[in-house]
């Protein structure tokens, strides 16, 4: 069956970068896209990224000049880098497609 | 990037009650919108896509409408299990999510 799990560091400081990896199952990365949506605590949900079955990459613009997304399908993975980090990057940060979805990693952001 | 305005955002109903939610888009989105819904300490769980496309096992009681830049999306008969956060998202062009409807009881 269909699944996605998230993984990484549960803190990264203050201007460090966020390295998160997600591992799917049950389908491929080839043809079908994956993105990362993340939800600050007590927050709303915020489309962050995805890549597509071919490969190209989308980012919200809001975060584009400091977010990367990239895949190795031979793994099974999807990976999430951002540079920069601020305090208010604190978030679960889920990676899904569509209709399913990680559990989602919470990732803080503090000295 | 399209814009996802989405009200209430709080609504408190009682058991029974039909509420409905709705999401402007800052454009046409020519229906491709999906609805989400959320408990605390959960992922989102898709229950509505391409404006009014039940998932499978999502209730009949959900329903959405819209087309254009306007859409909702209805909980006939609330229950108990409904109480939790709703958001849109649209998905014609990249992805944006609605700022989310938090569902109480009354």
């Amino acid at each position: 069956q269909v699944q996605l799990k998230e993984s990484g560091p549960g803190l990264v400081q203050p201007s460090q970068t966020l390295s998160l990896t997600c591992t799917v199952s049950g389908f491929s990365l080839t043809s079908n896209s994956v993105h990362w949506v993340r939800q600050p605590p007590g927050k709303g949900l915020e489309w962050m990224g995805g890549i597509w079955g071919d490969g190209s990459t989308d980012y919200n613009s809001a975060l584009k000049s400091r977010l990367s997304i990239s895949r190795d399908t031979s793994k099974s993975q999807v990976f999430l880098k951002m540079n920069s980090l601020q305090t208010d990057d604190t978030a679960i940060y889920f990676c899904t497609r569509s209709a399913y979805w990680g559990q989602g990693v919470m990732v803080t952001v503090s000295s | 990037d399209i814009q996802m305005t989405q009200s209430p955002p709080s609504l408190s109903a009682s058991l029974g009650d039909k509420v409905t939610i709705t999401c402007q888009a800052s454009q046409n989105i020519n229906k491709y919108i999906a609805w989400y819904q959320q408990k605390p300490g959960k992922a989102p769980r898709l229950l509505i896509r391409y404006t009014s496309t039940l998932e499978s096992g999502t209730p009949s009681r959900f329903s959405g409408s819209g087309s254009g830049r306007d859409y909702s999306f209805s909980i006939s008969n609330v229950e108990s299990e409904d109480i939790a956060s709703y958001y849109c998202l649209q998905y014609v062009n990249l992805r944006t999510f609605g700022g989310g409807t938090k569902l109480e009881l009354k």
